[in-house]
């Protein structure tokens, strides 16, 4: 298996709060990528990093930040929760761009009251 | 239109049974495509990658029709340990789209 973990594993936080979710890799992978998984959904595009600093928003990205200041570590950051940011958040790896296969973290469940 | 449409079925199977899933896709220009597989709470890992000339791993054999712009996926002799649910996944643009999934449940 990859050498992915995701922290924290469950939350529940209210709305407004911050909420920051991590995702390191021991894979040494350039290309970062968070996701979200809600019910109906394919898995959907939040953010992703294409190397330290570089990042770009996906087709879900309002409402959220990333950053990535290393390359084992890729941060999403949620400044104000809302009900509707409330899902599975999965982060995934890849060695070259995303033609080529992702690796998954574990996923990290997030409830917002 | 969706990007990536699947029978999120459920389907049900004995085992040893026989099973095929079938993903359209829209965008003729998708150059990659995956299955990919996720238990129940558990992240989605990769089953295998599609080729143009078709590939098989074990069981499992998968295909592209460019033509008709589907993938599917057979799984012979299917084992209790092949209840999941399988993603298929394309290319379209410079990211993966994922499609909602294909549920299948075999039993004993």
């Amino acid at each position: 298996d990859a050498g992915i973990t995701q922290s924290p594993r469950h939350k529940v936080t209210e709305t407004g709060t911050p909420v920051t979710l991590r995702c390191h890799q021991t894979e040494n992978h350039r290309y970062m990528y968070w996701y979200r998984q809600d019910p109906g959904h394919g898995l959907r595009l939040i953010h992703y990093s294409y190397g330290v600093k570089d990042t770009d928003k996906g087709e879900v990205s309002d409402g959220y930040s990333v950053s990535r200041s290393k390359t084992e570590d890729f941060l999403l950051t949620l400044e104000s929760a809302t009900s509707s940011q409330t899902s599975v958040y999965f982060c995934a790896i890849a060695s070259s761009g995303s033609s080529y296969e992702q690796y998954f973290g574990p996923g990290t469940r997030l409830t917002v009251t | 239109r969706k990007e990536v449409e699947q029978d999120p079925g459920p389907f049900n199977v004995p085992e040893g049974a026989t099973v095929a899933f079938n993903c359209t896709y829209s965008n003729s220009a998708s150059q990659s495509f995956f299955w990919y597989r996720q238990d129940c709470r558990k992240e989605p890992k990769l089953l295998m990658s599609v080729y143009s000339s078709g590939n098989e791993d074990g069981r499992f054999t998968a295909q592209l029709n460019r033509a008709s712009q589907y993938i599917s996926l057979l799984i012979r002799d299917s084992k209790l340990s092949d209840s999941a649910t399988y993603l298929c996944v394309v290319n379209p643009t410079d990211k993966l789209i994922f499609g909602t999934g294909t549920r299948l449940q075999v039993f004993p």
